[in-house]
Formats: C-alpha cells, sequence, structure tokens
C-alpha cells in the first residue's frame, strides 16, 4: 500500500520559519494535504496543493510539491507558540481513501 | 454548519463490556471513514463506507469490532467485547463524493479507556 513518512519532532523559537517535510509514493495522487491536530482535537484541515502545482501560498503557510521526488513540504512563516500540535500530511487514493503520515509533533518554544 | 459529530466525546469502562461509539457526517457527504488513533501505532483506518455501504474494512483489527451505516446521517462502531489494548481516541472523518478536491473533515474523537 501508499507510504506517506514523515519526521517525528521538529522544535523551533518563536518567530522562526518552521519547515516540516512529508515523502509519499502514490504519483496518481491528485491532491495533497496538511492537517494539524491540537491536543485533544480531531484533525483540521489546514491546506492542499494540487498535484499539477509545485507551490502555493497561504498566509503564513507556503506548500511546496516535488513530484519527481515525491516531496512535500509545508513552510511557516514566522511560527508562533499556537503553532505548536502535530502536522499531518495526507495523499488521497481511490474511493477518497486517504493515506496519512504519521505525524510530526511542532514544538515551539517561547 | 454544523461538521462531525462523535458522541460520547469519552468512555470509560471496564473490560468485557461491550462499547459503541456513534457518529453523524456532514449532511451531503457520501464517504464515511473510522479512524483510531494510538501512540504506538499512529492513525489508522479500520473500515470506511460509500453511500452506507463498507468499502473497505481490511483495517478492523478483529471480529471483535464491527460497524455498521443504517442511514446517510449515522454510523455504530461497536466493540464487544472490549479489551484494554482498544483504548485509544476513534475518529469518525466525512467527505463528499466527487472528482477533484475533497477533503475528509474529523470530528473531534472519541476517547475510549478500558480498564
Amino acid at each position: 500500500g501508499e507510504d506517506v513518512e514523515q519526521s517525528l519532532f521538529l522544535s523551533v523559537r518563536e518567530g522562526d520559519s518552521s519547515v516540516i517535510n512529508c515523502t509519499y509514493t502514490d504519483s496518481s495522487s491528485t491532491y495533497l494535504y496538511w492537517y494539524k491536530q491540537e491536543p485533544g482535537a480531531g484533525l483540521q484541515l489546514l491546506t492542499y496543493i494540487f498535484s499539477n502545482m509545485d507551490m502555493k501560498q497561504d498566509q503564513r503557510l507556503t506548500v511546496l510539491l516535488n513530484k519527481k521526488d515525491k516531496h512535500l513540504s509545508l513552510r511557516i512563516a514566522d511560527t508562533q507558540t499556537g503553532d505548536s500540535a502535530i502536522y499531518f500530511c495526507a495523499e488521497n487514493g481511490n474511493f477518497n481513501k486517504f493515506y496519512f503520515g504519521s505525524g510530526t509533533k511542532l514544538n515551539v518554544k517561547p | 454548519d454544523a461538521g462531525v459529530i462523535q458522541s460520547p466525546r469519552h468512555e470509560v469502562t471496564e473490560m468485557g463490556q461491550e462499547v459503541t461509539l456513534r457518529c453523524k457526517p456532514i449532511s451531503g457527504h457520501d464517504y464515511l471513514f473510522w479512524y483510531r488513533q494510538t501512540m504506538m501505532r499512529g492513525l489508522e483506518l479500520l473500515i470506511y463506507f460509500n453511500n452506507n455501504v463498507p468499502i473497505d474494512d481490511s483495517g478492523m483489527p478483529e471480529d471483535r469490532f464491527s460497524a455498521k451505516m443504517p442511514n446517510a446521517s449515522f454510523s455504530t462502531l461497536k466493540i464487544q467485547p472490549s479489551e484494554p489494548r482498544d483504548s485509544a481516541v476513534y475518529f469518525c472523518a466525512s467527505s463528499p463524493q466527487g472528482i477533484g478536491y475533497q477533503p475528509q473533515h474529523f470530528g473531534d474523537g472519541t476517547r475510549l479507556s478500558i480498564l
């Protein structure tokens, strides 16, 4: 089956940029997604990118897609303590089944 | 608009008891997914439905687990008998059907503790 991989932890200082990386395997995925999970909550859709794009910017968030290397990244500019959460990348498969990575826990130090 | 609604939010019960988790998807969504999240195994897809019909239940861990979707606005995940290793957070998600951008929307989850 599809294998989506992420590093488990990232620690940054408040005000710095955070970059969370993800690799995926299914080159036929049409959309790739980033979700955010805060403690005690469900996964919240953060942003997405269409597979024909290589970059998408949405306020402090920048998504980069390297389709050749099957590499996806999420950059958060001016990281705030409220950005501390677990971030999941996901690719879509048949029947809208999603393949999620293990999640990257972002810790923002004041 | 109301999001995906799960109940109960928390459940604590003793080993051997039957547990029923409930989910109301977003109105108009044709897909419904049940996930389990643990520290050890991360987020696992248990089963999903399309138009109330189970499509893939290969993630259901054992026969003790069963899921139903009697209509478009309600689904249940049942564990009978429950065991301590079933302790986890269970999420329900729904998504629309169609080609293109169709993200999954998650509920807040049910935190299940089996003593």
